[in-house]
């Protein structure tokens, strides 16, 4: 059982919009920035969003992500097959003074 | 550019001991953040196991603290954990990663490829 909340699974076809959201407490998203990885099978999750909204160089802005209260929702539009991956939630957790994360969302493009 | 990267053994018996070493390169451990370890159990989501600082603090999990134990070297900028007691449930990849804190807002930034650890007899 995680400690964020995340669909487990979400599916689109290309070129659409599809969003996943992040629920958590005020411990963690309530009181702490939100950031989102990308994770492919067998590799290094990949830092997507990083203080709630805001993308590392390289990441397309057809990522995009939103807080509010003790929820987050990280959308991507226009999708690709490339697009298709686990994608998680994480935030830090004052009651355990290190991160935690969502269960995980993974990702098909019809 | 920060590179971590574990290693250790892929086997081990119930029971036993799992022992990993993270290498960090490219960064100073000393020059601060957390250094910690994350796992993903086969179809499951990622799990935190703990974080050390380069001065030893640490934190840990509350479910996996009666079980671990990190360590830091910073001579040789490498970080350690060790799992006491396996079971097939400890069964993961692991991966070591560094983590910037609630302040910087950077979260979890750099992250090693990870390593499987197996457990079985």
């Amino acid at each position: 059982q995680s400690v964020l909340t995340q669909p487990p699974s979400a599916s689109e076809t290309p070129g659409q919009r599809v969003t996943i959201s992040c629920s958590g407490s005020n411990s963690n998203i309530g009181s702490n920035y939100v950031h989102w990885y990308q994770h492919l099978p067998g590799t290094a999750p990949k830092v997507l969003i990083y203080r709630n909204n805001q993308r590392p160089s390289g990441v397309p802005d057809r990522f995009s992500a939103s807080k509010s209260g003790t929820s987050a929702s990280l959308a991507i539009s226009g999708l690709r097959s490339e697009d298709e991956a686990d994608y998680y939630c994480a935030a830090w957790d004052d009651s355990l003074s290190g991160p935690v994360f969502g269960g995980g969302t993974k990702l098909t493009v019809l | 550019q920060v590179q971590l990267q574990e290693s250790g053994p892929g086997l081990v018996k119930p029971a036993e001991t799992l022992s990993l070493t993270c290498t960090v390169s490219g960064y100073s451990m000393t020059r601060g953040y957390y250094w910690g370890w994350i796992r993903q159990p086969p179809g499951k989501g990622l799990e935190w196991i703990g974080n050390i600082y380069h001065d030893g603090s640490t934190d840990y999990n509350p479910s996996l603290k009666s079980r671990v134990t990190m360590s830091v070297d910073t001579s040789k900028n490498q970080f350690s954990l060790k799992l006491t007691s396996v079971t097939a449930a400890d069964t993961a990849d692991y991966y070591c990663a560094r983590d910037t804190g609630p302040s910087s807002g950077l979260g979890v930034d750099v992250w090693g490829k990870g390593t499987t650890v197996i457990v079985s007899s």
